[in-house]
């Protein structure tokens, strides 16, 4: 019940195009869905985040669909730049609970 | 401000031995955390503090303790290194907790032969 689901594994996305990571939860405690960005050799970095009282966040060419019933979130990178070849981490958290699951990753490379 | 800083950046170790990963932050968050990264598997919680003298396990604590004696160190101790503990380990820092920002260093390649 703790565990994150994400998909797609991998992703390649040409220079422009919109890339969607999508990930999936049980746990209906969760109140937290952050995402993390990763580039080879470093650590994450939060990317974005929101809460379950919103249905869309969006910050510049990123932007996270939340949809509660179907206890579904999803990434869509707008434009997408070979700058945004990282690997993507969705995770949900749940106030209470001194921790976050992370889902296993989605690796994007953007082709020119 | 150096952020989260993590040493040894590579270690190689053989079946057996132990070892401390060292992790540091100069932000003054009180919650910290240790991953560790394999390839999809995502970031799994070894072991988090939220606060100085109190730790708790996370999903993978086997084979690893800590300790937590200053609000800016929190290190790693594998007791006895097995071939299953070669992996990416990532400190994190967040000032109020993982539901919140979470700061991570640039990780430790451990591998054990």
């Amino acid at each position: 019940q703790q565990q994150v689901k994400q998909s797609p594994q991998s992703l390649i996305v040409q220079k422009g195009g919109i890339s969607i990571i999508n990930c999936a939860y049980e746990n209906t405690a969760f109140d937290y869905f952050p995402w993390y960005q990763q580039f080879p050799g470093k650590g994450p970095a939060l990317l974005i985040a929101i809460r379950p009282d919103v249905s869309e966040k969006k910050e510049g060419r990123f932007t996270i669909s939340f949809n509660k019933s179907a206890k579904q979130f999803s990434l869509h990178i707008m434009d997408s730049q070979p700058g945004d070849s990282a690997t993507y981490f969705c995770a949900a958290g749940e106030t209470s609970y001194d921790k976050v699951i992370f889902g296993p990753g989605t690796s994007l490379s953007v082709i020119p | 401000n150096a952020g989260v800083t993590q040493t040894p950046k590579f270690q190689v170790l053989k079946t057996g031995q132990s070892m401390t990963l060292q992790c540091a932050q100069d932000m003054n968050h009180e919650y910290m955390s240790w991953y560790r990264q394999d390839p999809g598997m995502g970031l799994r919680l070894i072991h988090y503090s939220v606060g100085a003298g109190i730790t708790d396990q996370g999903e993978v604590p086997n084979g690893y303790n800590v300790s937590r004696s200053t609000t800016e160190d929190f290190p790693l101790r594998l007791l006895s290194a097995a071939p299953s503990q070669t992996s990416v380990y990532f400190c994190a820092s967040s000032g109020g907790g993982p539901i919140y920002e979470q700061y991570f260093g640039p990780g430790t390649r451990l591998t054990v032969t």
